[in-house]
């Protein structure tokens, strides 16, 4: 059974460009959730969706946005990137949304210069 | 909103040493409490979890975790700890059961000397 995938793995963006990262879940899960994993702040919830309806949002600005398709990929999109936004971003995905254990994909590591 | 602490962020210990993390979390409601490890070059796993039942739990590679409610604690143990061991460990905890939203600590950083 394949796991969680996450693409790209590694990409290197410059200050004000966009970024948009992708995650598979395993297959049959529907909820998607994304973290954010830095060496000062650990990991961060970003945001979850389930249905292609988002059902929560972390602490961050509007610049950080995503989204699901009906065959529950997701993506997420940060734009006018900051070099704060220098981070390993996780996707992990569940059966349903509530409470669940979370399977984690390795990660996209995102580099602003 | 709930939170977790962790502390003794670095942690070093010879091979066969008993390994105790603390997890302390904020939270007035019934929770779901995991610890998750990040080895080496590798994506975040689950070690163990706590949803319901015996405070108790025992997870992968021979730990594990008891749940103290009068303490908001779930501190992780490992009797022996191997080399491999070596990792970033992850107390998590969701007090809102309608969402997947977890809260993490900041983690502990477990080096295991040969």
């Amino acid at each position: 059974k394949a796991g969680v995938t996450q693409t790209p793995r590694y990409l290197i963006k410059t200050r004000g460009q966009q970024v948009t990262l992708s995650c598979s879940p395993i297959s049959g899960h529907r909820s998607v959730s994304w973290y954010q994993q830095t060496p000062g702040q650990g990991l961060q919830f970003l945001f979850e969706y389930f249905s292609e309806t988002q059902r929560n949002k972390g602490n961050f600005p509007g610049r950080f946005s995503g989204r699901q398709f009906s065959n529950s990929r997701s993506e997420m999109n940060v734009s006018t990137l900051e070099l704060g936004d220098s981070a390993l971003y996780l996707c992990a995905s569940s059966p349903i949304s509530g409470a669940n254990v979370l399977t984690f994909g390795a990660g996209s590591r995102l580099t602003v210069l | 909103a709930q939170s977790v602490s962790q502390h003794n962020h670095h942690v070093i210990l010879s091979e066969a040493a008993s390994l105790e993390l603390g997890c302390n979390y904020s939270y007035g409601g019934t929770v779901n409490l995991f610890w998750y490890v990040q080895y080496p070059g590798q994506h975040l796993q689950l070690l163990l979890k706590y949803f319901s039942g015996d405070p108790l739990v025992k997870g992968i590679k021979g730990f594990e975790a008891e749940f103290i409610k009068s303490k908001f604690s779930f501190n992780l143990r490992k009797p022996s700890v191997q080399w491999s061991d070596t990792a970033e460990y992850f107390c998590a905890v969701i007090g809102d059961y309608g969402n997947n939203r977890l809260a993490f600590g900041k983690g502990n950083q477990v080096v295991v000397i040969p």
